[in-house]
């Protein structure tokens, strides 16, 4: 089985400052990973996955994670965020048997501040 | 941008009473999910259905959930007996291909209050 742990539930920011939002997974087999976003009274919007390759990956919105094997981490990044980013991310991970169920973490809420 | 629709956005419903939680997914998408995230809890998978099948089921998805595509646009689940746990939001999603590889496309769920 696998489970994803998001560190922190609430990330408060100031406007134009960088932020990372982490993401740990635990799985016996190998997994792929995604970030989402929710905007409120939206559906959940794919913001970048990792498959394979490269291990830095971008996305829409500025947004780049990168995938480390050796500490099961995901941790999405950005430089400079604006008050538009705030929303709740969600890490999330399908095992690479079962490539149907998205197992996700309990989301951070990053809210920019003016 | 396509988007994938649910109605209605909040219901509430009496324990023991039925319930039809309804979608729209996109339109050339084939596989369709159930998602539910209980108040304070991890969205959790339901569900997936590809040409009229169930293809996966988590063990959330007991005998009272049902899921149907009555026509060609629509997707449903059904609760038969609501109990005061399944209160929830239920996302529903769609994708073109098989699995989330690609990515889903959700919708922005149905708050079900279950009293």
């Amino acid at each position: 089985a696998q489970s994803v742990t998001q560190l922190d539930s609430q990330v408060p920011v100031f406007e134009e400052a960088p932020v990372e939002l982490r993401c740990n997974y635990s799985s016996s087999v190998s997994v792929y990973l995604f970030w989402y976003v929710q905007y409120p009274n939206q559906g959940l919007q794919l913001l970048l996955k990792y498959l394979s390759g490269s291990t830095l990956v971008k996305g829409i919105n500025g947004f780049e994670a990168e995938f480390n094997k050796s500490q099961t981490s995901f941790h999405l990044r950005k430089p400079s965020v604006h008050i538009s980013d705030t929303a709740e991310y969600f890490c999330a991970v399908i095992a690479s048997g079962s490539a149907r169920q998205l197992t996700f973490g309990s989301g951070t809420q990053l809210t920019v501040l003016p | 941008e396509p988007e994938v629709t649910q109605t209605p956005s909040h219901q509430v419903t009496q324990m023991g009473q039925e319930v039809i939680l309804r979608c729209v997914p996109i339109s050339n998408h084939l596989y369709f999910y159930w998602y539910r995230q209980i108040l304070g809890q991890k969205v959790e998978f339901l569900v997936s259905f590809y040409n009229n099948e169930i293809s996966e089921k988590s063990e959330i998805f007991d005998d009272q959930f049902s899921v149907e595509r009555p026509d060609g646009s629509n997707f449903t689940l059904k609760i038969r007996s609501t109990k005061l746990e399944d209160s929830a939001m239920y996302f529903c999603a769609s994708s073109e291909r098989d699995g989330g590889l690609y990515g889903y496309t959700f919708g922005s769920g149905t708050r079900l209050t279950v009293v």
